[in-house]
């Protein structure tokens, strides 16, 4: 059974104090990660794919990596308006669902 | 760009009621999932349809029926609410299998 664990659940910042987010994922053969954010009231948006092991993203204040257990979401310089929870998910080779984990809510204070 | 719409936003059930939650996409997308959110337990998948005519349940699908109307719309209905029911539903849909889901807003429910 695919099984995906984010760390930490709640994670607070200062405006500017750089961190990253974890996800560790257990599944039989990767065939994608899936990082979200997503707002209070709101439905997830999605922020990155990756595909194999050594895979980066970037997109504004945040750089996703992957390795062959775990993918971190790294946060550099955040603004309060990365304030949100942050989800990650995977789908296997053999099949299509995607499982995501709990989450970790970020809170930048300004 | 209106994306994926849910409808209603908001409801309120009394145990052993019906409803069905409705949800359309104008992306053209192929594949429509319908997701539950509850504290603790992250988002879980009730039914999906990959394709137009098909339909097949996910995580937890007791309780709940589907039906993908058209290549827009994906409606899950409740036949007869429970309490356990209670939690905020999310509909989302993607281009194909494996490929990034565009959520809805959510329709938030509650059973009493």
């Amino acid at each position: 059974e695919d099984q995906v664990t984010q760390s930490p659940e709640a994670l607070r910042l200062q405006e500017g104090e750089s961190s990253s987010l974890n996800c560790s994922y257990t599944v039989s053969g990767l065939r994608g990660l899936f990082w979200y954010r997503q707002d209070p009231g709101k439905g997830p948006e999605f922020l990155f794919t990756l595909y194999s092991a050594g895979e980066e993203k970037e997109k504004e204040r945040l750089k996703a990596t992957l390795t062959k257990k775990e993918s971190f979401l790294h946060i550099t310089a955040p603004k309060p308006e990365d304030s949100a929870t942050y989800l990650c998910a995977v789908t296997e080779t053999s099949g299509s669902r995607l499982t995501f984990g709990e989450g970790t809510q970020l809170t930048v204070n300004p | 760009n209106a994306g994926v719409t849910q409808t209603p936003k908001f409801q309120v059930l009394k145990t052993g009621q019906s409803m069905t939650l409705q949800c359309a996409q104008d992306m053209n997308h192929n594949s429509m999932y319908w997701y539950r959110q509850d504290p603790g337990m992250g988002l879980r998948l009730i039914y999906y349809s990959a394709s137009e005519g098909t339909t097949d349940k996910g995580e937890v699908p007791n309780g709940y029926n589907v039906s993908r109307l058209n290549k827009r719309e994906f409606s899950l209905r409740l036949e007869s609410a429970a309490p356990s029911q209670t939690s905020v539903y999310f509909c989302a849909s993607s281009q194909r299998d494996s490929q990034p889901l565009h959520f809805g807003n959510g329709t938030r429910l509650t059973v009493t």
